[in-house]
């Protein structure tokens, strides 16, 4: 998955616990971002960050947080509070090399929730 | 209305066969267009990238954009039974410095018959 990674693969919790999602890349990209996929709707953002310490909400951010403390990680904690967290959970990096764009998606976290 | 809009699918054609896979959407300021293959439970991996009108080509993709018409299209040539996955288009603009959000099509599911 071009050097960027997430863990586990599969999670499974209790409704009302908190869980943090792992994503580290090592291609020095800049940009990384979190998106969740659900049958039908495609991904949709739900933070993105673009430097070290900054982040910004995406488009459905309310139940999640995130931090960026280094370059290579970009950890989601998903909250008790967001409504229905059962998803497959896509963290991606992006940047430029040698005037050539990169992108590349993590291998997904499946969280069940029950 | 949704800005990007993509028939889901699923489309079957035979092996040999050429592919088009389309993708409108409502949003002049979008400049950045890609296309996504997306494995069963992996995450998905970006095929093409264009940034203005016209065709581009790679090995048996073509991408094609029409941006008078807010229309984009994947030709798969030659279509094989491993290009059978969901195919996402996806497109993002530059509207100040450092928002790169990407915007997703929901994905179509494409079935290669032998």
């Amino acid at each position: 998955d071009g050097g960027i990674t997430q863990s586990p693969k599969y999670l499974f919790r209790k409704e009302g616990q908190n869980v943090t999602l792992s994503c580290e890349q090592n291609l020095n990209h800049d940009a990384m971002y979190w998106y969740r996929q659900d049958p039908g709707q495609g991904l949709r953002l739900i933070y993105y960050s673009q430097i070290v310490n900054d982040f910004q909400k995406g488009d459905i951010a309310e139940g999640y947080s995130v931090s960026r403390e280094k370059k290579e990680s970009f950890p989601l904690t998903v909250t008790s509070a967001q409504k229905n967290p059962t998803a497959f959970y896509l963290c991606a990096s992006m940047g430029w090399r040698g005037g050539t764009y990169e992108q590349y998606f993590g291998p997904g976290t499946r969280l069940t929730v029950t | 209305q949704k800005e990007v809009e993509q028939d889901p699918g699923p489309l079957s054609v035979p092996e040999g066969a050429i592919v088009s896979l389309n993708c409108t959407y409502s949003n002049s300021a979008f400049q950045y267009f890609m296309w996504y293959r997306q494995y069963s439970r992996k995450g998905p991996e970006l095929l093409m990238y264009t940034y203005s009108s016209g065709n581009k080509e790679d090995g048996r993709f073509t991408a094609q954009v029409d941006k008078s018409s807010k229309y984009i299209s994947l030709f798969i040539r030659d279509s094989q039974p491993s290009d059978s996955a969901t195919y996402l288009c996806a497109m993002r603009n530059i509207s100040n410095f450092g928002n790169e959000k990407l915007t997703f099509g929901t994905g179509t599911r494409l079935t290669i018959i032998p």
